[in-house]
C-alpha cells in the first residue's frame, strides 16, 4: 500500500535559519499534498497543501515544492522563529476505492528552534 | 461554530472494558474520519464515513467499530479493550473529502487520551 516516508525526525535550529522537511512517497496516483502542524498537546492544523499540478506554493514564511517525478516534496521555512517549534506532519493522498482519497501521514519531525 | 468537538478528553480503562468516543461537528461536513496517534508517531486511519450511513475500514480497524447515523456525529466504539489501544484518538472532518479535483482540509478535533491498564 501507499507509504509516506519523512526526514529528518528531529531538526534544532538556531532563530532566524532555514528549515527544510522532506517527504517521499510511494503512490504515483497521490495527487494532494498536505502539511499539518501539532504543538505540544494540541490537535493537528493545516498549514499548507500542494496539489499534482504545481511545483511550488509559498504562503509568507513557508513554502511547499513537489517533485512529481522523483515522488518526493519538501517543507520550507524561512526565517524561523520559536513559535514555530512543534512536530510538522506530511501527507499524501491514495485513491481509495470508490473513488475516495484518505490521507497517509508521515511520522512526524520535530523542529526546535533556539533563540 | 464550535468546529470538532470530542468527549472526554481523558480516560483510563481496564483490559476487556468497553467505551465509546464521542465526536460531532458543527460544520456541515458530509466526510468524518477517525485516527490514532502513538507516542512519537504519525496519525493512523481508523475507520471514515463519507456521508450518513456509510462508513469503511481504514489502515488500522481491527479491535474498533463506528457508525454514522446522523451527519454530525461519527462515534468510535472499543469493545473489548487491549494495551495495544493505548494512544491519543482524533476525531477529523471535512466537505465533500479529497476526492479528485475537490482537495478540502481535514479539521481535527481536541483529541481523546485513553489508557488501558
Amino acid at each position: 500500500g501507499e507509504n509516506v516516508e519523512q526526514h529528518p525526525s528531529t531538526l534544532s535550529v538556531q532563530e532566524g535559519d532555514s528549515a527544510v522537511i522532506k517527504c517521499t512517497y510511494s503512490d504515483s496516483a497521490s495527487n494532494y499534498f498536505p502539511w499539518y502542524k501539532q504543538e505540544l498537546g494540541k490537535r493537528p492544523q493545516l498549514i499548507i497543501d500542494i496539489r499534482s499540478n504545481v511545483g511550488e506554493k509559498k504562503d509568507q514564511r513557508i513554502a511547499v515544492t513537489l517533485n512529481k517525478t522523483a515522488k518526493h516534496f519538501s517543507l520550507h521555512i524561512t526565517e524561523t522563529q520559536p513559535e514555530d517549534s512543534a512536530v510538522y506532519f506530511c501527507a499524501a493522498t491514495l485513491l481509495f476505492s470508490g473513488g475516495y482519497n484518505k490521507l497517509i501521514f508521515g511520522a512526524g519531525t520535530r523542529l526546535a528552534v533556539h533563540p | 461554530n464550535a468546529g470538532v468537538t470530542q468527549t472526554p478528553k481523558f480516560r483510563i480503562l481496564k483490559i476487556g472494558q468497553s467505551m465509546t468516543l464521542q465526536c460531532t461537528q458543527d460544520m456541515n461536513h458530509n466526510y468524518m474520519y477517525w485516527y490514532r496517534q502513538d507516542p512519537g508517531m504519525g496519525l493512523k486511519l481508523i475507520y471514515y464515513s463519507v456521508g450518513a450511513g456509510i462508513t469503511d475500514k481504514g489502515e488500522v480497524p481491527n479491535g474498533y467499530n463506528v457508525s454514522r447515523s446522523t451527519t454530525e456525529d461519527f462515534p468510535l466504539r472499543l469493545e473489548l479493550a487491549a494495551p495495544s489501544q493505548t494512544s491519543v484518538y482524533f476525531c477529523a472532518s471535512s466537505y465533500e473529502g479529497l476526492r479528485e479535483r475537490s482537495y478540502n482540509e481535514q479539521f481535527f478535533g481536541p483529541g481523546t487520551r485513553l489508557t488501558v491498564l
